[in-house]
């Protein structure tokens, strides 16, 4: 089955600088690709996804990178601000019509300090 | 649009007892829905697959006896933990797709606490 690893497991920045959180997956099929915030006690909220036949997509402040070659894809996050503060999950998905199940990263706890 | 509830938010219960949790697709119609149980600070782990009217897919090491799914209209799914122990308090996730749609929407979570 997928595998997904991601790293880093804690980041610490500063407001205003950016943040880089990187995922692998393991199966060469999964072709969905979503990234999930989570706050403390929360629900996980989708906050951008890449399908596998794009390379970049980028919505304000938040883009993501995949590349299918290497089977890794990256979060980008700039200008972070302290609301950016939580958890951030990579997940990976084989996608034929309708929703399949999410293999989730282990997660980044992501820190704006000011 | 897409909103998905739980209830109850959280609960506490005695070792042995069953507590059944509810999953609500509130303005649309899942046709597929999703349970997670997460450990504190631990990644979201997938316990079963639920499409309407048919029985659960569960993943890998999760005991679909203990783990009761129904998934009996396009609204509701019920996830009942049966004869619950301390190992099994966690935070119970789910999520539900729409059909054509393969984005998951997540409901609140549910805290369970077996004493």
């Amino acid at each position: 089955g997928e595998n997904v690893e991601q790293h880093p497991s804690t980041l610490s920045v500063q407001e205003g600088d950016s943040a880089v959180i990187k995922c692998t997956y393991s199966d060469s099929a999964s072709n969905y690709f979503p990234w999930y915030k989570q706050e403390l006690g929360k629900r996980p909220q989708l906050i951008i996804d890449i399908r596998s036949n794009v390379g970049e997509k980028k919505d304000q402040r938040i883009a993501v990178t995949l590349n299918k070659t290497a089977k890794h894809f990256s979060l980008h996050i700039t200008e972070t601000q302290p609301e950016d503060s939580a958890v951030y999950f990579c997940a990976a998905s084989y996608i034929a019509g309708t929703a399949s199940k999410l293999t989730f990263g282990t997660g980044t706890r992501l820190q704006v300090t000011l | 649009g897409a909103v998905v509830s739980q209830h109850p938010s959280w609960v506490i219960c005695k070792s042995g007892t069953s507590v059944k949790i509810e999953c609500r697709s509130l303005d649309f119609q899942a046709t597929t829905m999703f349970w997670y149980r997460q450990f504190p600070k631990q990644s979201l782990m997938l316990m079963a697959t639920s499409n309407e009217g048919s029985k659960a897919t569960y993943e890998q090491g999760v005991e679909k006896d203990k783990f009761l799914i129904n998934h009996a209209s396009l609204t509701l799914s019920t996830l009942t933990v049966t004869s619950a122990h301390p190992e099994d308090s966690s935070f119970y996730i789910c999520s539900a797709s729409g059909q054509s749609s393969d984005t998951q929407y997540f409901g609140p979570g549910t805290r369970l606490t077996v004493l």
